[in-house]
């Protein structure tokens, strides 16, 4: 079963700086079925990322993945003030669907 | 507009049972699978279980295995979570997800979820 990390678990930045958040797989994946949400205090997740690098509809161009094997990255250029939040990875393998732990993005 | 709407939660006592509910609308219910996640209070998300499209498949999480049921209702766009055997631990804001792509791989959509508290 693979179990996925994030680091760091927060990371503390000012609007208009780059936010670089990192998951790690226990094992080598397809990055064809690596996704990231973003989850606000209070509100329901909010799908972001598919496929590892492709963003989902209506998601700015700011956010950005990449990444393969065992180690993925979701990028924001530059912080805005609404996505300061919570941004979990997920995967799905095996019939299972696994999310890493999140990493939360807090205003410094 | 895609909308997913959950319903069912509230207090149970531990052993016992509870029914929760997804309406969904605002697209072809038939061609997505419906996925339930949890986030325990504090906590991150826990993947629960998932049925197909067309009910042919239906996978749970190890936590809830054997204990909890993921059933639908086409004629009703609604997906049932039974859940039997409430443990504290069971204790979550319960969200339903609209599975997409290949294996309903990704969860495009979510709810916005129901409160489930389980009293020892």
């Amino acid at each position: 079963e693979v179990v996925l990390t994030q680091s760091p678990g927060t990371l503390s930045l000012s609007p208009g700086e780059r936010a670089t958040l990192s998951c790690r797989a226990s094992q080598s994946i397809s990055s064809s079925y690596l996704a990231w949400y973003q989850q606000k205090l209070g509100q329901a997740p909010r799908f972001l990322m598919f496929g590892a690098s492709s963003r989902a509809t209506g998601i700015p161009v700011r956010f950005s993945g990449s990444g393969s094997g065992t180690d993925f990255t979701l990028t924001i250029s530059t912080l805005e003030p609404e996505d300061f939040a919570v941004y979990y990875c997920q995967y799905y393998g095996d019939s299972l669907w696994t999310f890493g732990q999140g990493t939360k993005v807090e205003i410094k | 507009q895609v909308q997913l709407v959950e319903s069912g939660g509230g207090v149970a006592q531990a052993g016992r049972s509870l029914r929760l509910s997804c309406a969904a609308s605002g697209f072809t219910f038939s061609r997505y699978g419906t996925h339930w996640v949890r986030q325990a209070p504090g906590k991150g998300l826990e993947w629960v279980a998932v049925i197909w499209n067309d009910g042919s498949n239906r996978y749970y999480g190890d936590s809830v295995k054997g204990r909890f049921t993921v059933s639908k209702d086409d004629s009703k766009n609604t997906v049932f979570l039974q859940m039997d055997s409430l443990r504290a631990d069971d204790t979550a804001v319960y969200y339903c997800a609209r599975g997409a792509g290949n294996w309903h791989a990704v969860l495009d959509f979510w709810g916005q979820g129901t409160l489930v508290t389980v009293s020892s």
